[in-house]
């Protein structure tokens, strides 16, 4: 079975620009995550979602946003990138809202020039 | 890949020998704290997990002590061995007031052959 899976894997771009970044969660998982993760630092929490609808946010401005479709997939966009947003981008799928058990894939690396 | 971890807390320990890696926490409502590992390249893995109701739980190789009292939660790693070599995240989960999950900085652990 595929684990997550996120594209791209690496993207460059330039400050004020927006990004989309997409996620395909492990078949059958209901519930996605996005987390931050800043070189030398822990994963910051930026969303949550089960079926399709926002459960959780963290400290992000509103520059951030996300959704996740009927396949269960997500997406992360970023407007107006700032060149703090460089960072590790990790999604995270698992079948229920709560709890742990969250499986994580690689990330995207966005580096903002 | 990316090094994760650059100027973390770093416990090194000799093959075979046990490991146990310390972690506060920051918020006694918390549901789930779990244990992850991140290895350079990858998203973090997870570990072991424990509810909130519970002060132990032991799994293969591993075990995560609970201490509410003073927040602080362990992993520790019995016969440690070079593949254990990564950066070691505590998360804590909460779900009152929307979802969230917390991260602590992290610990890297050199396992010496």
């Amino acid at each position: 079975d595929a684990g997550v899976t996120q594209s791209p894997t690496h993207l460059i771009k330039t400050r004020g620009q927006h990004v989309t970044l997409r996620c395909s969660p492990i078949s059958g998982h209901k519930s996605v995550s996005w987390y931050q993760q800043v070189l030398g630092q822990g994963p910051q929490f930026i969303f949550q979602y089960y079926e399709k609808e926002e459960r959780g946010r963290g400290n992000f401005p509103d520059r951030f946003s996300a959704r996740q479709f009927p396949n269960y997939s997500s997406e992360l966009n970023v407007n107006a990138l700032l060149l703090g947003d460089s960072a590790l981008y990790l999604c995270a799928s698992s079948f229920r809202d709560e709890g742990s058990g969250y499986t994580f894939g690689s990330g995207t690396r966005l580096t903002v020039v | 890949g990316e090094s994760v971890g650059l100027h973390l807390p770093t416990l090194s320990v000799q093959e075979g020998d046990n490991s146990i890696i310390n972690c506060a926490y920051s918020n006694s409502a918390s549901d789930y704290f779990i244990w992850y590992k991140q290895e350079s390249g990858k998203g973090p893995q997870f570990i072991i997990d424990i509810r909130s109701n519970m002060d132990k739980r032991q799994g293969q190789r591993v075990t995560v002590l609970l201490n509410k009292t003073v927040k602080h939660l362990s992993l520790q790693i019995a016969a440690t061995q070079p593949g254990d070599s990564a950066v070691y995240f505590c998360a804590e989960n909460m779900s009152a007031g929307g979802f969230k999950t917390i991260f602590g900085a992290g610990t890297r652990l050199f396992v010496k052959a």
